[in-house]
């Protein structure tokens, strides 16, 4: 079955340290999303892709960035953490077929400390 | 732009009595819209959407919502909970502009209690 996958799935680093969460989609999917959840503001959309080599920036990017270099990839970087990006972090994919309407389907989650 | 909000933070509910999650939205047009149901530790996972047609809406795990365009809402319900449908609930908001970004309200928890 397709899946969406995501690693690690419990990461603790420390302030300043560069850290990459790994998101791995086999729908064939062409558009893939990452989100922060944190208490009181739902999920917050970090980045999106909409193809390869096509990245966008949404609401909360500051201090994040992904590349998207296959169909399948897109690792999200923390550039140098910081402890205000103690966060789950949800990476979710879509068809890119039927606008808005489509269903976005969701990993498991990365939940990140960071000290 | 868009946006949704989810009035009720944490709501209480017995196993086997009804439940109604609230989400109002604000859209200049008729928006896409969305319920997902997230278990503790899991993914979102997709209950319902609403994008035209009939406003009451049928899902999965017997949840239904109803869109009401003069109320900016799309209410999710259920008659009957079980002890399975402790989770967090998130209404969000997807544009008909081909845009396939959604825009999430900040949440639901519901506690079931025997």
């Amino acid at each position: 079955d397709a899946e969406i996958t995501q690693s690690p799935r419990h990461k603790i680093t420390e302030t300043g340290r560069q850290v990459t969460l790994a998101c791995h989609q086999t729908w064939n999917h062409n558009n893939m999303f990452w989100y922060r959840q944190d208490l009181g503001h739902g999920l917050r959309l970090i980045h999106y892709s909409y193809g390869v080599h096509d990245t966008n920036k949404g609401e909360v990017s500051d201090g994040y960035s992904v590349s998207r270099s296959n169909t399948e990839d897109l690792p999200l970087t923390l550039e140098s953490a910081a402890s205000s990006q103690t966060s789950v972090y949800f990476c979710a994919s879509s068809a890119g077929l039927a606008g808005g309407q489509e269903t976005q389907y969701f990993g498991p989650g990365t939940r990140l400390l960071v000290l | 732009a868009q946006s949704v909000t989810q009035p009720d933070i944490h709501i209480t509910v017995s196993e086997g009595a009804s439940l109604e999650l609230r989400c109002n939205y604000s859209y200049g047009a008729t928006p896409y819209l969305f319920w997902y149901v997230q278990s503790p530790g899991q993914g979102l996972q997709l209950l319902l959407k609403y994008f035209s047609g009939d406003t009451l809406v049928q899902g999965i795990k017997g949840f239904e919502a109803e869109f009401k365009r003069s109320q900016s809402s799309f209410n999710l319900r259920k008659p009957s909970v079980h002890w399975s449908d402790a989770a967090e609930y998130f209404c969000a908001v997807g544009s008909p502009s081909n845009d396939y970004k959604l825009s999430f309200g900040a949440g639901t928890t519901v506690t079931v209690r025997a």
